[in-house]
């Protein structure tokens, strides 16, 4: 089976760091991937992780371990407009999400 | 502007009725792909298209069927609509091992 696991709320402050889990076990991997999701929008694409380590993009880092089937999502320096659904999504022979992950920035 | 858009926006219909969602994309993609997005927010795809090979997620209707006039576009269409199809409908485009590109999303509501 297929199981991306990632905790469904969090909460954090403007100008803060959070950090977003994503645990997965899937039948085949061809790379993982962070997309942001605000209410009623479309998902847009923000990482990419074939390779273990850090990748990092401006305010936005993810991680990925292979061997653990793990994965995060760091954003720095938090804005209210990084209010939004994160997504975590792993490729097999399809791309497959997560349910997502609501993040709340408050001032 | 180079995207993959997606027709309408909205659509409200009544149980029983037969409609389609027209998607396009003009990123030279070789894949195209449609989403279902639930009010869960869980996003849980329902095919995958490459002009080669069709791929059906065994969960899906046979209700639902999508058509591809050619590479750039892949419609889906429904028939017998039930309440339970109410949903945001998402199409989205690949080329290879990339990320993928989503639509603006079709926000499907039936009475």
């Amino acid at each position: 089976g297929q199981n991306i696991d990632q905790p469904t709320e969090m909460t954090a402050t403007e100008g803060a760091i959070v950090q977003i889990n994503c645990t997965y076990q899937t039948s085949g991997f061809n790379g993982l991937f962070w997309y942001q999701q605000h209410a009623g929008e479309a998902p847009t694409f923000l990482s990419y992780n074939v390779l273990d380590g850090l990748e990092e993009k401006g305010r936005f880092s993810s991680f990925l371990s292979r061997s653990k089937g793990y994965s995060y999502l760091l954003l720095k320096e938090l804005q209210m407009k990084d209010s939004a659904s994160y997504l975590c999504a792993v490729l097999d022979n399809d791309m497959r999400f997560g349910a997502g992950t609501r993040l709340t920035v408050k001032p | 502007d180079t995207a993959v858009s997606q027709t309408p926006k909205y659509l409200v219909t009544q149980m029983g009725n037969d409609k389609s969602i027209k998607c396009e994309q003009n990123l030279g993609h070789d894949t195209m792909y449609w989403y279902k997005q639930d009010s869960k927010k869980f996003l849980k795809i329902m095919f995958s298209y490459n002009n080669k090979e069709l791929i059906i997620n065994e969960t899906v209707p046979n209700r639902f069927s999508p058509k591809s006039p050619d590479k750039a576009h892949l419609n889906l269409h429904i028939n017998s609509l039930e309440l339970g199809d109410s949903a945001v409908y998402f199409c989205a485009s690949s080329l290879g091992s990339t990320g993928y590109t989503f639509g603006s999303g079709t926000r499907l509501t039936v009475v």
